[in-house]
């Protein structure tokens, strides 16, 4: 099946850095990826869908200043949250969606991210 | 837009036995249903998915049917296995590239050894 990875996997930051999330297709092009944020025993949250090439589609809430994403490629997509708070400690992942038909989405394996 | 209800939260079976989870959504647009099986600390995984021009898909022990007519469809787990231990999300969307899915709840699935 289709392959997305993520990078990292886990990372702890101070509060007030900025922190930078790739995620990646691996055997398919994805014209089009989704950021999601997941809190414990909870569903995923969308945060943002990015299509290559443009700028990226927030959801309600979400402050694009704070969460900027990249997607450069059709196969690369950049989640940086700047000036990290303990706040912004979750679970993120990232999803790409397999643009060659039927459109399945397929998950990253998610970055565990905690700001001290 | 969609929403999308899953039920039960929690779910615990003794080996062997089936499971089964139900999901409703409100659009009657939607078209393409999938279903995710996360572990604890990963990312969740596409385990099956149904469109909407069929009513039932199958693969090895997972199952999926689908009621248009009532908007519901459900995840069918036989001869559980303590590895089939996680959480399961539904997911619904309208079948074309500008829509997202719309995920429930979520449910615990636990098999007792």
């Amino acid at each position: 099946g289709a392959v997305v990875s993520q990078h990292p996997s886990r990372v702890i930051c101070k509060s007030g850095t900025s922190v930078k999330i790739e995620c990646r297709s691996l055997d398919f092009q994805a014209t089009t990826m989704f950021w999601y944020r997941q809190f414990p025993k909870k569903s995923l949250m969308l945060m943002a869908t990015s299509n290559e090439g443009s700028k990226a589609t927030y959801e309600q809430g979400v402050e694009k200043d704070k969460f900027l994403i990249n997607h450069a490629s059709l196969t690369l997509s950049t989640l940086t949250v700047t000036s990290a708070h303990p706040e912004d400690s979750s679970f993120y992942i990232c999803s790409a969606r397999d643009s060659r038909g039927g459109y399945e989405q397929f998950f990253g394996p998610g970055t565990r991210l905690t700001v001290l | 837009g969609e929403n999308v209800e899953q039920h039960p939260s929690t779910l615990s079976v003794q080996e062997g036995d089936s499971a089964v989870i139900k999901c409703t959504y409100s659009d009657s647009a939607s078209n393409y249903f999938p279903w995710y099986k996360q572990e604890l600390g990963k990312g969740p995984q596409l385990i099956i998915d149904i469109r909407s021009n069929v009513g039932e898909k199958k693969d090895q022990r997972i199952a999926v049917t689908l009621n248009k007519t009532a908007k519901h469809f459900s995840l069918h787990i036989t001869e559980t296995q303590p590895e089939d231990s996680a959480v399961y999300f539904c997911a619904a969307r309208e079948n074309n590239a500008g829509n997202m899915l719309t995920f429930g709840g979520g449910t615990r699935l636990m098999v007792k050894p």
